[in-house]
């Protein structure tokens, strides 16, 4: 089983600067099949980036992924303020379909 | 529109059984694999099940392995786990999602509520 460690657990910032989110996996991810998602409170997740890179359907270039192997990035760029959430990464390339544990990303 | 709704969540005592599904709309549902995720009350995700297309390939979490089972009925556009031998750390709300081939889980059902309790 691929175990996701994501880091840091909360990150604090202010509306219009820059988070960096980091997801470390435990053994080379396959073909790097690593997913980003977002979820808010009540809400379902929704998929941000698939590929380690490409972002799904929707999202605003604001938001990106990056990384290979076993190290990766979701980068929001500007912070609006419906982007302070809750992130996931998960690894599909292999069963179990594993998830990191979150980082939330709280207003300062 | 294209969308998934869960249905058949519930209080259930421990060691009881519960049948959720998930119906699909809106896309051609046996293009793709389909996963159950669940969420514990204030935890993060944890994948559970997946089935593909064709239900040649099913996978589980060790978690549930030999008291959940994933099954689909492609005529009916619907998914199913069916829940046997529930624990208390079974309660979660249970998302169904759409695996988009080798690109993620991209549509999810809004979820729902599992509680085992006596």
């Amino acid at each position: 089983e691929i175990v996701l460690t994501q880091s840091p657990g909360t990150l604090s910032l202010s509306p219009g600067e820059r988070a960096t989110l980091s997801c470390r996996a435990s053994q080379s991810v396959s073909s790097n099949y690593l997913a980003w998602y977002q979820q808010k409170p009540g809400q379902a997740p929704r998929l941000l980036i698939y590929g380690a890179s490409s972002r799904a359907t929707g999202i605003p270039d604001r938001f990106s992924g990056s990384g290979s192997g076993t190290d990766f990035t979701l980068t929001i760029s500007r912070l609006e303020p419906e982007d302070f959430a809750v992130y996931y990464c998960q690894q599909y390339g292999s069963s179990p379909r594993t998830f990191g544990q979150g980082t939330k990303v709280e207003i300062k | 529109e294209v969308q998934l709704v869960e249905s058949g969540g519930g209080l259930v005592k421990p060691g009881g059984s519960l049948r959720l599904s998930c119906a699909a709309s809106g896309f051609t549902f046996t293009s793709y694999s389909m996963n159950w995720v669940r969420q514990a009350p204030g935890k993060g995700l944890e994948w559970v099940s997946s089935i593909s297309s064709s239900s040649s390939y099913i996978y589980y979490a060790d978690s549930v392995k030999g008291r959940l089972t994933i099954s689909r009925d492609n005529a009916k556009n619907s998914l199913y786990l069916q829940m046997n031998s529930l624990r208390a750390e079974d309660t979660a709300v249970y998302y169904c999602a759409r695996e988009k081939n080798w690109g993620g889980f991209d549509l999810w059902g809004r979820g729902t509520l599992v509680t085992v309790s006596s």
